[in-house]
């Protein structure tokens, strides 16, 4: 049981690439969300899932795409990366709709330049 | 939506000392207040959490007390050690799209947590 992994763990880009963060989870969880940490900030959400075929938009969704075609995976998307989106990346998943606590991943440090 | 404040941003106790961390939050159909913690290049943690059914919760050395008249929560730890020393993030879950209370959690800005030995 590894719970939520996500990779890669560090990634630089340059600006207006594109790329793909994973996120896969083993613990059958329906809810699955990506949130961003900056410094001073906290952790904003970006998007989030309740299960597969269905996501919705987060606090900062714009420059992210999701996706949700199984119940274990949940890539973000950045489809043009800009500076702005510099930052570290938590995927968390949680056991379904409800009140229920999250597990999170250990992140990915994103750099754009 | 729902706003979460978090205070203070940085707090510093004696080995042994408590240590106190508060929110508030803006939207009074969050019923769910979770605290996590983050340890330096890990993910956060959850440590603890409240339903709004509950005005207060132990474990151990930790506890939550919940205010929902006030619109504010508060996290106590004591007899602090060194290894608590780490982040400490609030949240609070608003009523969501799809109707109910959701996982769709919104967190402080976080408290840095020094615990000097």
């Amino acid at each position: 049981n590894a719970g939520v992994t996500q990779t890669p763990k560090f990634q630089v880009l340059k600006t207006g690439q594109s790329m793909t963060l994973q996120c896969a989870q083993d613990m059958n969880h329906e809810y699955m969300s990506w949130y961003r940490q900056d410094p001073g900030m906290g952790l904003r959400l970006i998007h989030y899932s309740v299960g597969a075929g269905i996501t919705d938009q987060g606090e900062v969704p714009n420059g992210y795409n999701v996706s949700r075609s199984t119940t274990e995976d949940f890539p973000l998307r950045l489809l043009s990366a800009a500076p702005s989106q510099t930052s570290v990346y938590f995927c968390a998943s949680s056991r379904r709709q409800g009140i229920y606590g999250y597990t999170f991943g250990s992140g990915t440090r994103l750099t754009v330049v | 939506g729902e706003n979460v404040e978090q205070h203070p941003s940085t707090l510093s106790v004696q080995e042994g000392d408590s240590a106190v961390i508060k929110c508030t939050y803006s939207d009074s159909a969050s019923n769910y207040f979770p605290w996590y913690k983050q340890e330096l290049g890990k993910g956060p943690q959850l440590i603890i959490d409240i339903r709004s059914n509950v005005g207060e919760k132990k474990d151990q050395r930790i506890a939550v007390t919940l205010n929902k008249t006030a619109k504010h929560f508060s996290l106590h730890i004591t007899e602090t050690q060194p290894e608590d020393s780490a982040v400490y993030f609030c949240a609070a879950t608003p009523e969501g799209n799809y109707g109910g209370a959701t996982n769709k959690l919104i967190f402080g800005t976080g408290t840095l947590l020094a615990v000097q030995p």
